[in-house]
């Protein structure tokens, strides 16, 4: 029973490179999300995707893009990282807005 | 705008004792308020879920009450053991949109 899955556990990229976070439910839920964590601080929402082929932008938008590749998977993308985006990123689902969430593990991502 | 504050931000107390979380909220029109608990480098799982409707919801040896006219939730836990140390976080969402408001988490550690 995997629930929601993320990979990679653990990342260090130096300044202005590129990746991927995956992400990836099997609970057929319709919504899915992408939070940070930083330290003394509540979870930001930083895209979400209500339903399959739909994305919108949640409170911390700036430096990621998203793909919600289809019902299942939900990628997060830094397309140039920067050290303010050292954090945990967490991905979560849940059957639709307002629904319990389920959240994925975590990774953390560390940028030099 | 909406704002959730959980206090104290850590607590300690020795096993078997019952103890109350609090989480407080600044906009009383939420749809929902969950509960959850994350332990150390891990993922959050999903304690409680309470509707605007319902003044409160239990589980085993957890309670949790909501008291929207006065922008409070409480999360009470019985007879407390050493397995209960996390960090406990209450998160808001407001209209069933898609974006959940966090408060930034108890810390519970519990004593043997």
């Amino acid at each position: 029973n995997a629930g929601v899955t993320q990979t990679p556990k653990f990342q260090v990229l130096k300044t202005g490179q590129s990746m991927t976070l995956q992400c990836a439910q099997d609970m057929n839920h319709n919504s899915m999300y992408w939070y940070r964590q930083d330290p003394g601080m509540g979870l930001r929402l930083i895209y979400y995707s209500a339903s399959e082929g739909t994305t919108d932008k949640g409170e911390v938008p700036n430096g990621y893009n998203v793909s919600r590749l289809n019902k299942r998977e939900f990628s997060l993308r830094l397309e140039s990282a920067a050290p303010s985006q050292t954090s945990v990123y967490f991905c979560a689902s849940s059957e639709h807005g307002g629904y319990e969430a389920f959240f994925g593990q975590g990774t953390r991502l560390t940028v030099v | 705008k909406q704002e959730v504050t959980q206090i104290p931000a850590a607590l300690s107390v020795p096993e078997g004792e019952n103890l109350v979380l609090n989480c407080s909220f600044t906009d009383s029109a939420i749809y929902n308020l969950q509960w959850f608990r994350q332990d150390p480098g891990k993922g959050l799982t999903s304690l409680l879920l309470i509707q605007s409707s319902q003044r409160e919801q239990t589980s085993g040896r957890l309670n949790a009450s909501l008291d929207k006219s006065s922008g409070r939730s409480t999360l009470y836990i019985a007879a407390s053991q050493p397995g209960d140390s996390a960090t406990y976080l209450c998160a808001v969402n407001r209209d069933s949109n898609y974006q959940l408001i966090w408060g930034a988490g108890t810390k519970l550690i519990i004593k043997p």
